[in-house]
């Protein structure tokens, strides 16, 4: 299966700053993931992209296949985006489970 | 009411002994996924089932055992728990029909084995 990389592993950002985080993975995907795990563990859905550019409010991410990376953006962050973000890829070959990255750690100061 | 629910939330046990970890699922889909979450790492795969017949192992599959009793219901047992189990397991969905591929998670169980 593919190998799903994320940098950096942590970042501690000022409220109301921009940041990017990357995931890279070792093979072409057909499924790439985007996850938040917030601090009291829940994990929500952030993007389904496994090529081009998406929104969604003041998260956007875009991930550029035939290089092998995706780049999730936050922008004016605030303390509500403190928590893990995770990359993920097609775990296995033809089937739809996920292997993931090991996380972004995010903390948002006020 | 959360569309995808996981019984119990917490668990303490002893080494040795079985336990049931439950899912349970009121999006429709037909996927079903377990996983498992070691502090400081991301999940990994333990078990997945794309239908009532169909149950697959995963990354790490070892120790573990599931069953699919309905569409929506999806269990993951460990027949003789160990300390190295203990950890956060996450059931998740996804539907073939619609969007297909992206997961949907439940609130996960935080199992200990003492």
């Amino acid at each position: 299966g593919i190998q799903v990389e994320q940098s950096p592993p942590d970042l501690i950002l000022q409220e109301g700053a921009n940041s990017t985080l990357r995931c890279n993975f070792s093979d072409s995907v057909n499924n790439l993931q985007w996850f938040h795990q917030n601090p009291w563990g829940q994990l929500i859905n952030l993007f389904y992209i496994p090529s081009g550019t998406k929104q969604n409010g003041r998260l956007s991410a875009t991930t550029v296949a035939t290089e092998r990376y995706s780049l999730l953006y936050i922008s004016s962050s605030q303390t509500t985006d403190s928590g893990v973000y995770f990359c993920a890829g097609p775990w296995g070959t033809g089937r739809r489970a996920l292997t993931f990255g090991s996380g972004t750690r995010l903390q948002v100061q006020p | 009411d959360a569309d995808v629910t996981q019984t119990p939330r917490n668990r303490i046990t002893k080494t040795g002994k079985r336990i049931m970890l439950e899912c349970s699922q009121t999006k429709g889909h037909d996927r079903m996924y377990w996983y498992r979450q070691d502090p400081g790492l991301g999940l990994r795969l333990i078990y997945y089932s794309f239908d009532v017949k169909d149950i697959n192992k995963g990354e790490i599959s070892d120790g573990y055992s599931v069953s699919r009793q309905a569409q929506a219901k999806f269990s993951l047992s460990l027949e003789s728990a160990i300390p190295n189990q203990t950890a956060l397991y996450f059931c998740a969905t996804s539907d073939r029909g619609q969007n297909p591929d992206t997961q949907y998670f439940g609130p996960g169980t935080r199992l200990t084995v003492l």
